[in-house]
């Protein structure tokens, strides 16, 4: 069954560095998530992509975050400088045109110190 | 924007007996209600869905029930098993086309041997 892969599975970066959390959605998947989920928490939408372009985005998703889809094949989501209440789990997630599924990928720790 | 309530919040229950747990949602336009489980440091898996045109939907030992008047939609599992053990995630999505999955809160199931 085809996945979504992301990489690094765990980061630890210190307050104020840029991390960058990529994601390789399933190939003919046309709509890309992302999502976070603070330990204990509930999973919390960040941002859509769709033809390129941002569909939606969260208040989470302030000026610190940008996503990307650089190749074709990767799909990255970058914070520009990292702060304390960013650690959390994000997790990837594409979607096929016309199914409502959507599948995740299984995440990236992100620890900031 | 979409609200979605989950309750209960914890869940013990006997291995053999019945586990429900429900939802509340506010925007009327939601018409696509999946659920997700979610076992620890593991990305939500899709256990199963139901859209807006049926009132309930069964796979095996898991049924989902909908009320659309009402707003509220429940997961039903039956003969519960040890790995039935898990956090457990509604959400609901206005599909259309690109549109965000809205998470509960999570209920965490705890079956007792």
């Amino acid at each position: 069954e085809p996945e979504v892969t992301q990489t690094p599975s765990h980061q630890v970066t210190q307050m104020g560095q840029e991390v960058i959390l990529r994601c390789v959605p399933i190939s003919n998947h046309l709509y890309f998530y992302w999502y976070r989920q603070i330990l204990g928490q509930k999973v919390e939408f960040l941002v859509s992509f769709y033809n390129n372009e941002i569909s939606e985005k969260s208040e989470i998703f302030d000026d610190q975050f940008s996503v990307e889809r650089p190749d074709g094949s990767n799909f990255t989501l970058k914070i520009r400088s990292t702060k304390l209440e960013d650690s959390a789990m994000y997790f990837c997630a594409s979607r096929q045109d016309g199914d409502y599924g959507y599948t995740f990928g299984s995440g990236t720790r992100l620890t900031v110190v | 924007g979409e609200n979605v309530e989950q309750h209960p919040s914890t869940l013990s229950v006997q291995e053999g007996d019945s586990a429900v747990i429900k939802c509340t949602y506010s925007d009327s336009a939601s018409n696509y209600f999946p659920w997700y489980k979610q076992e620890l440091g593991k990305r939500p898996q899709l256990i199963i869905d139901i859209r807006s045109n049926v009132g309930e939907k069964k796979d095996q030992r898991i049924a989902v029930t909908l009320n659309k008047t009402a707003k509220h939609f429940s997961l039903h599992i039956t003969e519960t098993q040890p790995e039935d053990s898990a956090v457990y995630f509604c959400a609901a999505s206005t599909y259309f086309g690109n549109e965000k999955l809205t998470f509960g809160t999570g209920t965490r199931l705890t079956i007792i041997p």
